[in-house]
């Protein structure tokens, strides 16, 4: 299995530029999750989406916009890329039940020049 | 929000030695999760802890609910290489399954 699969693995932007971070999962997971993880902090809530076509805001979601099409497709999109998204992005799958855990990506290391 | 608090930061050991680490919370959590880092990759679930109280084994890792609900322990038993990584704690937003708040980590190094 896959599992959770990010494209890319490494980008470097300029200030201003605008991009779009891929993540798609092969386990039929309903619930989709986008985090950052910054130097010496925890992973943070970016955007969750708890089914196709239902997406809402995590815990820092200025500059991020996401959308759920497909079950298995989670797109980020920085609309204008700042140096303080320089960060490390990873998604995460989980099914609907209570008791199963999320599964990471292994993420993607964003640059902004 | 809510707040995960971890401790200690870091910790430098040998290998064959015990680890305990904790994380506390400013509110209730009803779930606590254990993860594990390792470099270039995401994070890989160690322990799920779904009740107060509850003690809960895998392998050389031991995580305990605490009574409160507002605190969680992990402890590695005869620590080995491999167990060097980022540890973090994780508990539902809200209550929200869908949602993770993080503790900040526990940096282990392990040396022979």
């Amino acid at each position: 299995n896959a599992g959770v699969t990010q494209t890319p693995k490494f980008q470097v932007l300029k200030t201003g530029q605008s991009m779009t971070l891929q993540c798609a999962q092969d386990m039929n997971h309903e619930y989709m999750s986008w985090y950052r993880q910054d130097p010496g902090m925890g992973l943070r809530l970016i955007h969750y989406s708890v089914g196709a076509g239902i997406t809402d805001q995590g815990e820092v979601p200025n500059g991020y916009n996401v959308s759920r099409s497909t079950t298995e497709d989670f797109p980020l999109r920085l609309l204008s890329a700042a140096p303080s998204q320089t960060s490390v992005y990873f998604c995460a799958s989980k099914e609907r039940t209570e008791d199963q855990p999320q599964h990471f990506g292994d993420g993607t290391r964003l640059s902004i020049l | 929000g809510q707040q995960l608090n971890q401790s200690p930061q870091s910790m430098f050991i040998q290998e064959g030695e015990d680890v305990s680490m904790n994380c506390t919370s400013s509110s209730i959590f009803n779930t606590w999760l254990w993860y594990k880092q390792d470099p270039g990759e995401g994070p890989v679930l160690l322990i799920a802890l779904y009740k107060a109280g509850e003690l809960t084994s895998n392998g050389r890792l031991t995580a305990q609910f605490g009574i409160t609900r507002k605190d969680s322990f992990l402890n590695i038993s005869a620590s080995i290489p491999s167990d060097v990584g980022i540890y973090f704690c994780a508990g539902p937003v809200d209550g929200t399954a869908s949602k993770l708040t993080f503790g900040t980590g526990t940096r282990l190094q392990v040396t022979l």
